[in-house]
C-alpha cells in the first residue's frame, strides 16, 4: 500500500472547468507537497502546506491535519494546466519524502 | 536565483562509455538529492547529500557514483550502465533543517538519459 493515494489518475476536463485533486497519506507528516510537471520536463513546486490553505493564481490547495487529506483545485482551467500533478509529504522525522503516483490532466480547448 | 540547474538535457551513451550528470543550484540550500523517474511513474530517491556528505544510498548500482564537491554542486557519474538505467535523472535541493527531507524541494528539468 502506497503511504500516498492521489485520485483521479486520470481526469480531463473542458477549458473553463473547475478541477479537484485528491491526496490521501497514512504516514504523520510535517509538511505536505503539491507538484506539477509537464511531459517529458522537470518538476515545479507548486504548494508546500501543513496546515490551513494557500492560494496562489488559480490554483488552491487546502489540507485537512485530522483525516489526512489535501485537494488541488484548479479554477477556470487552461489548457496551459495539463500536466501531471503529483502530491507528495514530508514524513514528521523529515527523513522521508514519498511520492504519491500523480493525476494525470489534460484540458480539452 | 531559484533554479536549479542540470546538464545536460538529453544525454545517449553506450554501456561502455563514462559519462556525467551536473546539477548547480545558488540558492544556498545544504541539502541535494538524485532522483530516477521512469515513464509515468513518481520519482525514485537515489541519493542525498547534507552538507556535502553522503547521508542516504538508497542501494543504487555502483554503476551510479554521487558526487559532491561543495555545497552549490552535486554529479552523478555514470559508467557501465544498463539499457534498462533509461530515465529521466532529477537533481533537487532543500534547505537542510531536521532532517535531510525538510523545507520544500526544488527540482531541476532533469536529464533525459539513453543507453544503447
Amino acid at each position: 500500500k502506497n503511504e500516498v493515494e492521489q485520485s483521479p489518475q486520470n481526469l480531463t476536463a473542458q477549458e473553463g472547468e473547475f478541477i479537484t485533486i485528491n491526496c490521501s497519506y497514512s504516514v504523520g507528516i510535517s509538511a505536505l507537497h503539491w507538484l506539477q510537471q509537464h511531459p517529458g520536463g522537470g518538476i515545479v513546486s507548486l504548494f508546500m502546506l501543513s496546515s490551513g490553505k494557500k492560494k496562489h493564481g488559480r490554483l488552491i490547495a487546502t489540507i485537512n491535519i485530522q483525516e489526512k487529506h489535501s485537494s488541488l483545485h484548479i479554477t477556470a482551467s487552461h489548457p496551459r494546466d495539463s500536466a501531471v500533478y503529483i502530491c507528495a509529504v514530508t514524513s514528521n522525522t523529515g527523513n522521508q519524502f514519498y511520492f504519491g503516483t500523480g493525476t494525470s490532466l489534460t484540458v480539452i480547448p | 536565483d531559484t533554479e536549479v540547474t542540470q546538464t545536460p538535457k538529453h544525454l545517449v551513451m553506450g554501456m561502455t562509455n563514462k559519462k556525467s550528470l551536473k546539477c548547480e543550484q545558488h540558492m544556498g540550500h545544504r541539502a541535494m538529492y538524485w532522483y530516477k523517474q521512469k515513464a509515468k511513474k513518481p520519482p525514485e530517491l537515489m541519493f542525498v547529500y547534507s552538507y556535502e556528505k553522503l547521508s542516504i544510498n538508497e542501494s543504487v548500482p555502483s554503476r551510479f557514483s554521487p558526487e559532491c564537491p561543495n555545497s552549490s554542486l552535486l554529479n552523478l557519474h555514470l559508467h557501465a550502465l544498463q539499457p534498462e538505467d533509461s530515465a529521466l535523472y532529477l537533481c533537487a535541493s532543500s534547505q537542510r533543517g531536521g532532517g535531510p527531507h525538510t523545507g520544500e524541494l526544488f527540482f531541476g528539468e532533469g536529464s533525459r538519459l539513453t543507453v544503447l
